[in-house]
């Protein structure tokens, strides 16, 4: 079935390190995909998304390419803050773009 | 509004008690949507609405929860009978069809004693 699976946490981190968070997918068709990132207290916000294969989402530092060879969308930052810490969250929209299915989540950590 | 808003913020209830859970979409969304956070975990699907009709509910865990849309804007998430393994942050999003889009609200954290 459709699935998201994104390493576990947390990942703790010092401030200004370079930051990659692997996540793979399982659907049916070429979904689109999307970061999503909760802080602490707060709701889910988007972070970046890419439509097609080879778009590369991008938003406050962070990147994630559509690989659709490898059905991964890795989320990377070059330098990282404190204030990045937050739980991130990698999810697919399905072809009918009524559901998003997302990953377990993973906790940053950023230590200045 | 703004944003989705969702009351309340906080609910505890004792197990076998009946909740309701308010969410206030953005003004013009017609599709809106239910999620269920378990501690640690991402969300997982519960239902989703266009308008006024509910077009997928197979995310319900069981018959004791029930999700309606009378007038196409605001939605209730009912829990009837409360039970320990219901305690969860319910997520509502809404969104405009066809759009890459959701905006989640702040969410409900329901514990269940």
């Amino acid at each position: 079935g459709n699935s998201v699976t994104q390493m576990e946490g947390p990942v703790t981190l010092s401030e200004e390190a370079f930051l990659t968070i692997n996540c793979t997918y399982t659907a049916t068709g070429y979904p689109s995909l999307f970061w999503y990132v909760q802080y602490p207290g707060e709701g889910l916000q988007l972070l970046l998304k890419a439509t097609k294969a080879d778009d590369k989402g991008s938003n406050k530092g962070f990147e994630a390419t559509y690989r659709k060879e490898t059905t991964s969308f890795h989320l990377e930052k070059g330098s990282v803050q404190v204030s990045d810490s937050a739980v991130y969250f990698c999810a697919f929209l399905n072809n009918a773009g009524n559901m998003l299915t997302f990953g377990g989540g993973t906790r940053l950590m950023v230590k200045p | 509004g703004a944003g989705v808003s969702q009351s309340p913020r906080y609910k505890v209830a004792k197990r076998g008690q009946d909740v309701a859970l308010r969410c206030d979409p953005i003004s013009g969304h017609v599709s809106l949507f239910w999620y269920q956070q378990a501690l640690g975990q991402g969300p997982e699907f519960l239902t989703y609405f266009q308008n006024e009709a509910q077009l997928d509910k197979s995310g319900l865990p069981s018959d004791r929860f029930f999700a309606e849309r009378p007038e196409g804007s605001v939605s209730t998430l009912k829990i009837q009978r409360t039970q320990q393994e219901d305690s969860a942050v319910y997520l509502c999003a809404s969104s405009l069809p066809g759009s890459y889009g959701y905006t989640f609200g702040s969410g409900t954290r329901l514990t269940v004693v």
